[in-house]
């Protein structure tokens, strides 16, 4: 199975707001509210930022927002700061009960 | 707190065979399913399988069907993979994860920790 369909790289200025999407179909993405999102330093695990499509665990900063329209989810961050300087992933569930990354996401603050 | 600790680094030769652990501490290790991500240098996260330790249903990615063994031993809290006929390709590095398998205010369907990773590289 493909893996979900994410942006390679996304820069933005400090202040800015990006939206990273991540495009999948109705097996996954489509058909089910189970989408999550990931932040990755290099040499580091994971890190959960998003869960639900748009709920964040504690604390997380509100900075962080989601969203999903049809096949597609997205991740925004508002006021772009240095920390944010990272890898993005999104996750879905899919119909076959299997979990599916996305590409993955290079965020550059200029 | 959750947490998982992941065996160390392995270097293989291609053919062989890896096995991993992955303990969990700080909660009931059946209240979660443990994912299996693996990643690749400079690449992304790739979802390998999961297990259920409650009754060892295991359930994998397609494009690992039949080299892939994912267990979980309810004794030790702890979940294994072991992946055969190792290739150059199948050099990453590899994480645990923790799932609860449903939804509610502070979960759903996701993975919310992870192990440390394991490196392992595959060269002859």
């Amino acid at each position: 199975q493909s893996a979900l369909t994410q942006p390679a790289s996304i820069s933005g200025s400090p202040g800015q707001s990006i939206t990273i999407s991540c495009s999948g179909t109705s097996s996954d993405i489509g058909n089910y509210n189970y989408v999550s999102w990931y932040q990755q330093y290099p040499g580091e695990a994971p890190k959960l930022i998003i869960f639900n499509v748009s709920k964040r665990p504690p604390g997380i900063s509100d900075r962080f927002s989601g969203s999903k329209s049809g096949n597609t989810a997205s991740l925004t961050i508002s006021g772009l700061q240095s920390e944010d300087e990272a890898d993005y992933y999104c996750a879905s569930y899919t119909r076959k009960l299997t979990r599916l990354f996305g590409g993955g996401t290079k965020v550059t603050v200029l | 707190e959750v947490q998982l600790v992941q065996s160390g680094a392995e270097v293989k030769r291609p053919g062989t065979s890896m096995k991993i652990s992955c303990r969990l501490s700080g909660s009931p290790f059946s209240d979660f399913y443990i994912h299996w991500v693996r990643q690749a240098p400079g690449k992304g996260l790739e979802w390998m399988g999961r297990v259920d330790p409650d009754d060892g249903e295991a359930l994998y990615a397609d494009d690992f069907q039949g080299r892939l063994t994912i267990a979980a031993d309810m004794s030790t809290d702890t979940a294994y993979i072991e992946l055969y006929s190792l290739r150059s390709d199948d050099t990453a590095v590899y994480y645990c994860a923790t799932e609860k398998p449903y939804c509610s205010s502070t979960t759903c369907y996701d993975f919310k920790s992870w192990g440390q990773g394991t490196h392992v590289s595959v060269s002859s």
